[in-house]
């Protein structure tokens, strides 16, 4: 149980053009989803928290007009990094809470296996 | 201010050598503590949640452990396929999960 599917696994793109990242959980509903960047040999940085019929909350220093985050259902969240650049390659990885009912989330995220992102 | 650090950086194992690996954290009202799993190139895998000193969860080889201020994992006699990073988190004071730069193991045959 509580599988988080990334979709796609990777993705090379020209610099200027846009890509959407999918994050979905396969046997759960989550109205709370997380996006994560990671650098090679660093440990997770949170990005922004995508909420269910929501507008996402962005940590400070993220750039919200590049980073779009849409979270359409209790399943599926999308990470569309526009116009994106050399500086944006990275792994991003989505989390998902699972809803517990009741207007209440469990406390552990589960992790989808993450996006290799490469801008030439 | 919240702060969560792993210790060793790094370790070596031989196959069946028992180590543990260490989880310091400030944190105002501690909400849980996660140790994760990351293999490279993947995302990081659930182990355990810990929410009160005392507690102790298992999973085959790998035991956690949590007191006031740290935690523990314990790998017992570990094979070559435990070598990943071993990830700590803790819940913040604004609900968000805050990471340790993680443990890398490496088990050798």
């Amino acid at each position: 149980g509580a599988v988080v599917s990334q979709h796609p696994s990777w993705v090379i793109c020209k610099s200027g053009t846009s890509v959407k990242i999918e994050c979905r959980s396969l046997d759960f509903q989550a109205t709370t989803m997380f996006w994560y960047r990671q650098f090679p040999k660093q440990s997770l940085m949170l990005m922004a928290t995508s909420n269910e019929g929501s507008k996402a909350t962005y940590e400070q220093g993220v750039e919200k007009d590049k980073f779009l985050i849409n979270h359409a259902s209790l399943t599926l969240s999308t990470l569309t990094v526009t116009s994106a650049h050399p500086e944006d390659s990275s792994f991003y990885i989505c989390s998902a809470l699972p809803w517990a009912g009741g207007g209440s989330s469990t406390d552990t995220q589960y992790f989808g296996p993450g996006t290799r992102l490469t801008v030439l | 201010e919240d702060q969560v650090t792993q210790s060793p950086e790094a370790l070596r194992l031989q196959e069946g050598e028992s180590s543990s690996l260490n989880c310091s954290y400030t944190v105002s009202g501690l909400r849980g503590l996660f140790w994760y799993r990351q293999d490279p190139g993947k995302g990081p895998e659930f182990l355990f949640t810990l929410y009160s000193a005392g507690e102790e969860k298992e999973k085959e080889r790998l035991k956690a452990t949590l007191t006031k201020k740290e935690s523990f994992l314990h790998i017992t006699a570990p094979k070559p396929e435990d070598s990943a990073t071993y990830l700590c988190a803790v819940h913040d004071s604004w609900g968000k999960l805050q990471f340790g730069a993680g443990t890398q193991v490496v088990v050798t045959p």
